[in-house]
């Protein structure tokens, strides 16, 4: 069945950087760009940006440049979100989540990856 | 920056009707989006495009948009509709998207 599998979660100390993943599975992986979604505890969703899965083109959200990499391996059909320069207002579950251009809606959902950053 | 303005809570008994509403300035030139998330899970979209329903999405869920407020209404609402609902939509340029701040539904 379509599912985004997301990696397992993370802590780290402040500086550091984080690598979390989102494999995809049961559709074409290039036929849908993929967004993420960030929520701090206690919080609402803040849309991060997506990246086209057929050009590896970023495009990022406000607030969400500089520190923030989105990338793909479509030999893996594998998303990735690198933070570097960890804080602690990073603490934060992340989600990847497939853009459907035909319906303009992240139709499809990770499970969710959880950040924490603390020293 | 543009935003999305949502009511921080709503609460109805069983079987009534909850609406929960989302404005922006966008929303009569964009579409409204809706997604429920219940504690420690991911969203899911339960209304897309204004008014159009996913498969699997019972049909006491429906949107309805007119001018700059979009609504989200859950006729006979149940217990096991008690979620966060949050409306996402874009801002006229289309470059960026966003979430309304999320709606704490209550049904007791």
């Amino acid at each position: 069945q379509v599912q985004l599998v997301q990696s397992g979660s993370e802590l780290k100390k402040p500086g550091a950087s984080v690598k979390v993943s989102c494999k995809a599975s049961g559709y074409t992986f290039t036929g849908y760009a993929m967004s993420w979604v960030r929520q701090a505890p206690g919080q609402g969703l803040e849309w991060m940006g997506w990246i086209n899965t057929n050009t590896g083109n970023p495009m990022y959200g406000q607030g969400f440049t500089g520190r923030f990499v989105f990338s793909l391996d479509t030999s893996v059909s594998t998303a990735y979100l690198q933070i570097s320069s960890l804080k602690t207002e990073d603490t934060a579950v992340y989600f990847c989540g497939r853009y459907s251009s035909s319906s303009g809606a992240f139709d499809i959902w990770g499970q969710g990856t959880m950040v924490t950053v603390s020293s | 920056s543009y935003e999305l303005t949502q009511p921080p809570s709503v609460s109805v008994s069983p079987g009534q009707t909850a609406r929960i509403t989302c404005s922006g300035d966008a929303l009569p030139k964009k579409y409204a989006y809706w997604y429920q998330q219940k504690s420690g899970q991911a969203p899911v979209l339960v209304i897309y495009e204004d008014s159009k329903r996913p498969s699997g999405i019972p049909e006491r869920f429906s949107g309805s948009s007119s001018g700059t407020m979009a609504t989200l209404t859950i006729s006979g609402a149940q217990v096991e509709d008690e979620a966060d609902y949050y409306c996402y939509s874009t801002d006229s340029s289309a470059t960026y998207r966003v979430f309304g701040g999320g709606t704490k539904l209550t049904v007791l």
